[in-house]
């Protein structure tokens, strides 16, 4: 079974600029989660979908947002970049709990190493 | 979710078994035990969970003490490619927001 996708892997964009970044979670899995992470703070939630609706979300600014496809397939967005946004940016799948697990297991993509100039 | 205590780093020698360990003594009664690692600059590879019972999987084996409070991450024959962060996280079966701590940077060398 192929695992989480994303892309692109690599990207540099400059103050101000907006930048999407694409998730494919792994097939039949129904919840997809985003992360950021920064050599300073570590792994940090962003947000996770389930059924195209927003379930929970960490505390970032409004310029990070995303949205889940009827697929599952996974977008975020960030508007009006900064500096301090360079970092790794990680997906993670899961089929969330009872649905047949009992545990939330999530399975990460390689990540989108965005880098702001 | 329960705080976990790590060693910094360790070393291992190729072919040898790696054990880490991880500290929750505060873990509660529905949180589950979960290992990832992270080797440089991809993302966190999930190993492992387990509950109560001690646990095995193509990857390695997981050993909870019987009070729960503590667990370890057996790599049966580590590998130079077994070399990267370990991530010791505990929380319950229906977290979604995942947090790492500083993990166990394991090192393997010949």
């Amino acid at each position: 079974k192929a695992g989480v996708t994303q892309t692109p892997r690599y990207l540099i964009k400059t103050r101000g600029q907006q930048v999407t970044l694409s998730c494919s979670p792994i097939s039949g899995h129904r919840s997809v989660s985003w992360y950021q992470q920064t050599p300073g703070q570590g792994l940090q939630f962003l947000f996770e979908y389930f059924s195209e609706t927003q379930r929970n979300k960490g505390n970032f600014p409004g310029r990070f947002s995303g949205r889940q496809f009827s697929n599952s397939r996974s977008e975020m967005n960030v508007s009006t970049l900064e500096l301090g946004d360079s970092a790794l940016y990680l997906c993670a799948s899961s089929i969330p709990p009872g649905l047949p697990t009992p545990t939330d297991t999530q399975y990460f993509g390689p990540g989108t190493r965005l880098t702001v100039l | 979710d329960a705080k976990t205590t790590q060693p910094t780093s360790m070393d291992c020698a190729e072919g040898r078994a790696a054990n880490l360990p991880c500290n929750h003594s505060t873990i509660s009664g529905n949180e589950y035990v979960y290992w990832y690692r992270q080797i440089h600059s991809q993302g966190p590879q999930y190993i492992i969970h387990g509950l109560k019972n001690n646990e095995t999987n193509e990857m390695a084996s997981l050993i909870i003490t019987e009070d729960r409070k503590s667990s370890t991450l057996i790599l049966p024959h580590a590998t130079l490619r077994d070399t990267a962060v370990y991530y010791c996280i505990v929380l319950t079966g229906t977290a979604s927001k995942l947090t790492f701590g500083t993990g166990t940077r394991l090192q393997v060398t010949l």
